[in-house]
C-alpha cells in the first residue's frame, strides 16, 4: 500500500517557469490537499479538494493551480514560477470516515526558484 | 495574530526528562485539535488527537483548555527517538469535513544522551 506519493522530490527551476507537482493517493480518499511549508510559518493550506471534479482555495492560493479529475489524482501547477515559491510542499489526504482530521502526507518536494 | 501559536524552541532535554508543549489558538469556536509529528526532512504523521477531557497515549499526554484556548503535549521519560518537531494542529468549525486544518509553526524537541 504506497499511501500518498509525490513527485518530484527536488526541483530547481527558473523565474517564470512553470512546473506540475504530481500527487497520487491509493486510499480512496475523498479529501486532498496541498501545503506549503516555510521556516517559521508552519505549513500553510494552498488549494484542497473534497472530491473528483470540485476545488476551492486555501489560505495562499496566488501562483497556483490545481483539478481533480480522478479521486486518485490531484496535481499542483505553478504557473509563473516566483523566488517567493521556493518551499517544502507537502500534498495530503484524508477520508470522510475520518472527518478529514487524520492526513496522510506525501513524502514532499523540495522547489527552489532561482 | 497567528491562529495557531507554539514556542518554536528547541527544547533540550536529557533522556528520561518530562517535557511540555504548549499552544495556543486564537479562534475559540475552533472544532477539534491534533499533535502531529514531523521528523527532519520528513512528512508530519499524526501523534494523537486531543480532547476535552485529555487523552494519555504511553509516555504522551494531550490536554486541551478550551477557556484559556491552549492545548498541551506532555512527554514523560524522553527517548532519543522522540527528537523531532510536534505541531499543534487545530480543526476550525466552519472546515466541516474537507480535511482542512490549522497548523502551528512546530516545536522542536531535542533529546540527548
Amino acid at each position: 500500500n504506497a499511501g500518498v506519493t509525490q513527485t518530484p522530490k527536488f526541483q530547481v527551476l527558473k523565474t517564470g517557469q512553470s512546473m506540475t507537482l504530481q500527487c497520487a493517493q491509493d486510499m480512496n480518499h475523498e479529501y486532498m490537499s496541498w501545503y506549503r511549508q516555510d521556516p517559521g510559518m508552519g505549513l500553510r493550506l494552498i488549494h484542497y479538494s473534497v472530491g473528483a471534479g470540485i476545488t476551492d482555495q486555501g489560505e495562499v492560493p496566488n501562483g497556483y493551480n490545481v483539478s481533480r479529475s480522478t479521486t486518485e489524482d490531484f496535481p499542483l501547477r505553478l504557473l509563473s514560477a516566483a523566488p517567493s515559491q521556493t518551499s517544502v510542499y507537502f500534498c495530503a489526504s484524508s477520508s470522510l470516515r475520518d472527518r478529514g482530521e487524520k492526513l496522510f502526507f506525501g513524502s514532499g518536494t523540495q522547489l527552489s526558484v532561482l | 495574530r497567528k491562529e495557531v501559536e507554539q514556542d518554536p524552541g528547541p527544547f533540550n532535554v536529557p533522556e528520561g526528562a518530562t517535557v511540555a508543549f504548549n499552544c495556543t489558538y486564537s479562534n475559540s469556536a475552533s472544532q477539534s485539535f491534533f499533535w502531529y509529528r514531523q521528523d527532519c526532512r520528513k512528512e508530519p504523521k499524526l501523534l494523537m488527537s486531543v480532547y476535552s477531557s485529555g487523552n494519555e497515549d504511553g509516555r504522551f499526554t494531550a490536554q486541551l483548555n478550551r477557556a484559556s484556548q491552549y492545548i498541551s503535549l506532555l512527554i514523560r521519560d524522553s527517548k532519543l527517538s522522540d527528537s523531532a518537531t510536534y505541531l499543534c494542529v487545530v480543526k476550525p468549525i466552519l472546515s466541516g469535513n474537507t480535511g482542512k486544518l490549522i497548523f502551528g509553526q512546530g516545536t522542536t524537541l531535542q533529546v540527548k544522551p
